[in-house]
């Protein structure tokens, strides 16, 4: 399996609050992606990451920022968390673009 | 705007059976296609990737085609085995870097 950890696995929150999920990589892997998981929705691209400080948005970015200062590290913040926010996120990894995404083992994040 | 439908949504078949899920997307301006299996509770695991010059790629059981044109792919998995119990989802490709993900078909496989 690719060398990919997801910290935490599991967090409750309160709406308002700040939250920051962190992906973490072993691969040296350039691109990083961010997903989120939803009954009825299946997995959404949130934003991604092709380089250090290279970043892009996906399909659901709002509410939610990235940053990568290391190659190793791929943040996903959200900045006043929301009850719609309440999802699994899965990071996942590439060596290139359009080659064969690894994902991590997902966080599963609840907003009350 | 892409879309990815995966049918049936689930099935139960016994051990041993050979058996096909499907993948039908609407844009067929893709750069490749991508099988995952997902246990539950857990990430996603490539199984093929498909790239769009391509017609099918095999592993093991398992083999993916893909028909660009008509915007569908099927996924055959033969003698299947009751570890084979997951949910299989296919995601495309297309401009840019996002994978645009089906829903899953839940596959259980009995003993």
């Amino acid at each position: 399996d690719a060398g990919i950890t997801q910290s935490p696995r599991h967090k409750v929150t309160e709406t308002g609050t700040p939250v920051t999920l962190r992906c973490h990589q072993t691969e040296n892997h350039r691109y990083m992606y961010w997903y989120r998981q939803d009954p009825g929705h299946g997995l959404r691209l949130i934003h991604y990451s092709y380089g250090v400080k290279d970043t892009d948005k996906g399909e659901v970015s709002d509410g939610y920022s990235v940053s990568r200062s290391k190659t190793e590290d791929f943040l996903l913040t959200l900045e006043s968390a929301t009850s719609s926010q309440t999802s699994v996120y899965f990071c996942a990894i590439s060596d290139g673009d359009g080659e064969t995404q690894y994902f991590g083992p997902g966080t599963r994040l609840l907003v009350l | 705007k892409q879309e990815v439908t995966q049918i049936p949504a689930a099935l139960s078949v016994p051990e041993g059976e050979n058996l096909v899920l499907n993948c039908s997307f609407t844009d067929s301006a893709i750069y490749n296609l991508q099988w995952f299996r997902q246990d539950p509770g857990k990430g996603l695991t490539s199984l093929l990737l498909i790239q769009s010059s391509q017609r099918e790629q095999t592993s093991g059981r398992l083999n993916a085609s893909l028909d660009k044109s008509s915007g569908r792919s099927t996924l055959y998995i033969a003698a299947s085995q009751p570890g084979d119990s997951a949910t299989y989802l296919c995601a495309v490709r297309g401009s840019g870097s996002r994978l645009t993900f089906g829903e899953g078909t839940q596959l259980t496989v009995n003993p």
